[in-house]
């Protein structure tokens, strides 16, 4: 099984700065790569997938990059509705998420 | 739009059965796969299998393979979980979610871009 490891656990960033989120596997998976959001109580919400393609309807600010082992989600300007958890998943082999980030208030 | 409804909170005792279904409105039911992720309390998110509306396959994660069934009805556009041989820690949160597009010719997968709004499962004796 591919093991996906976020970093880091939580992140305490102040709105309007930058947010850097990073996610590595345990093996290549090209650029099989997605990621979400998820507020409490909802369902997650898809951001990214293929590593740097923007869901529909995602604002700009939100941007994906890397292939194979290394992943990076960044949020170019933190908004007051984008704390959150965040979780990567590849789907090169099969389906694992990662473990989550935590996205707070500074 | 693209909706999945799923089917109201259960709770079971241990050995126990449970089938939670997910009805799919606003697109094509058969050109899509639906997957099942749940969550446990304060938990992050597991895959637990994937299946074609297209022609019923199935993908199970390993450590579920034993006592997962998903189902498809295309009459209804519904999809189904079973999970049976209920133990405490499968109390979670159970969700569907559309992945895996597939035309006459190629599949594609663009993540899971549409989710039901999850259906708590609490075992407890």
């Amino acid at each position: 099984e591919i093991v996906m490891t976020q970093s880091p656990a939580t992140l305490s960033v102040s709105p309007g700065e930058r947010a850097t989120l990073s996610c590595r596997a345990s093996q290549s998976v090209s650029s099989n790569l997605a990621w979400y959001q998820q507020k409490p109580g909802q369902a997650p919400r898809l951001l990214i997938y293929g590593a740097s393609t923007r869901a529909t309807g995602i604002p700009a600010r939100f941007s994906g990059s890397g292939s194979g082992t290394e992943f990076t989600l960044t949020i170019s300007s933190l908004q007051s509705e984008d704390f959150a958890v965040y979780y990567c998943q590849q789907y090169n082999k099969g389906y694992t998420f990662g473990q989550g980030t935590k996205l707070e208030i500074k | 739009q693209v909706q999945l409804v799923q089917s109201g909170a259960e709770v079971k005792k241990p050995g126990a059965s449970v089938k939670v279904s997910c009805k799919a409105s606003g697109y094509t039911f058969t050109s899509y796969g639906i997957s099942w992720v749940r969550q446990a309390p304060g938990q992050g998110l597991e895959w637990m299998g994937w299946i074609s509306a297209y022609n019923g396959n199935t993908n199970y994660a390993q450590k579920l393979q034993d006592r997962v069934t998903m189902t498809t009805d295309t009459s209804t556009s519904t999809a189904y979980m079973e999970l049976r041989s209920l133990r405490s820690d499968d109390t979670a949160v159970y969700y569907c979610a559309r992945n895996l597009y597939c035309s006459s010719t190629s599949c594609y997968e663009n993540g899971f871009d549409y989710w039901g709004q999850g259906t708590l499962v609490t075992v407890s004796s």
